[in-house]
């Protein structure tokens, strides 16, 4: 089967560091997303990792270990409009483009 | 200015009336999709689409339709919404298969079936 693992919930402090990690289980394996997510709103674009490996992207960085099946977004330097839910999206291989969704991590950032 | 446009943003209807959300795309891609997205489980898929008169079903299909008669255009018909239909709603697009082709996501449809 398929299936995504994050944790529910995560607070943090104004200017420090979180990490949010992710497990997932997926028919095969080709590239994984991470999405921000504001209350109501749509999924806006975070990262994208193919390859094992960090990837960075001005305060936020994604890390990707396709032989343990496990992701994490690291978002530096936070700021009260992180405060949102972050969805980790694996695509399964095959022919069409669909991706598979967590429940996401909801995070709430404190002064 | 590129985007995916879902109508309308709020619904309120009665159970069995049909209804119909439109979502239109304007970046010419191929592949388009709708979720539902429920708390504490996640965006789930409804129906998709390759390409134009190609659908197909996602992992919660059962009560809704779809049609792709235009690239554009992939509208989700509720024959007869039932209160378990009530959620928000995401149409999402994406230029293609593979690569770094994440889907852009419309501002999302609040329906509430009483």
């Amino acid at each position: 089967g398929q299936n995504i693992d994050q944790p529910t919930e995560m607070t943090a402090t104004e200017g420090a560091i979180v990490q949010i990690n992710c497990t997932y289980q997926t028919s095969g394996f080709n590239g994984l997303f991470w999405y921000q997510q504001h209350a109501g709103e749509a999924p806006t674009f975070l990262s994208y990792n193919v390859l094992d490996g960090l990837e960075e992207k001005g305060r936020f960085s994604s890390f990707l270990s396709r032989s343990k099946g496990y992701s994490y977004l690291l978002l530096k330097e936070l700021q009260m409009k992180d405060s949102a839910s972050y969805l980790c999206a694996p695509r399964p291989a095959g022919g069409y483009n669909k991706l598979i969704f967590g429940a996401g991590t909801r995070l709430a950032v404190h002064p | 200015e590129a985007q995916v446009t879902q109508n309308p943003r709020y619904l309120i209807t009665v159970t069995g009336k049909k209804l119909t959300v439109t979502c239109s795309q304007n970046m010419n891609h191929e592949y388009m999709s709708w979720y539902r997205q429920d708390p504490g489980l996640g965006l789930r898929q409804i129906y998709y689409s390759m390409n134009v008169e190609v659908t197909d079903k996602g992992d919660v299909p059962e009560g809704y339709k779809v049609s792709r008669k235009e690239k554009r255009n992939f509208p989700l018909i509720l024959e007869s919404p039932s209160p378990n239909q009530t959620s928000l709603y995401f149409c999402a697009s994406s230029l293609k298969t593979g690569g770094l082709y994440g889907y852009t996501f419309g501002s999302g449809t609040r329906l509430t079936v009483v």
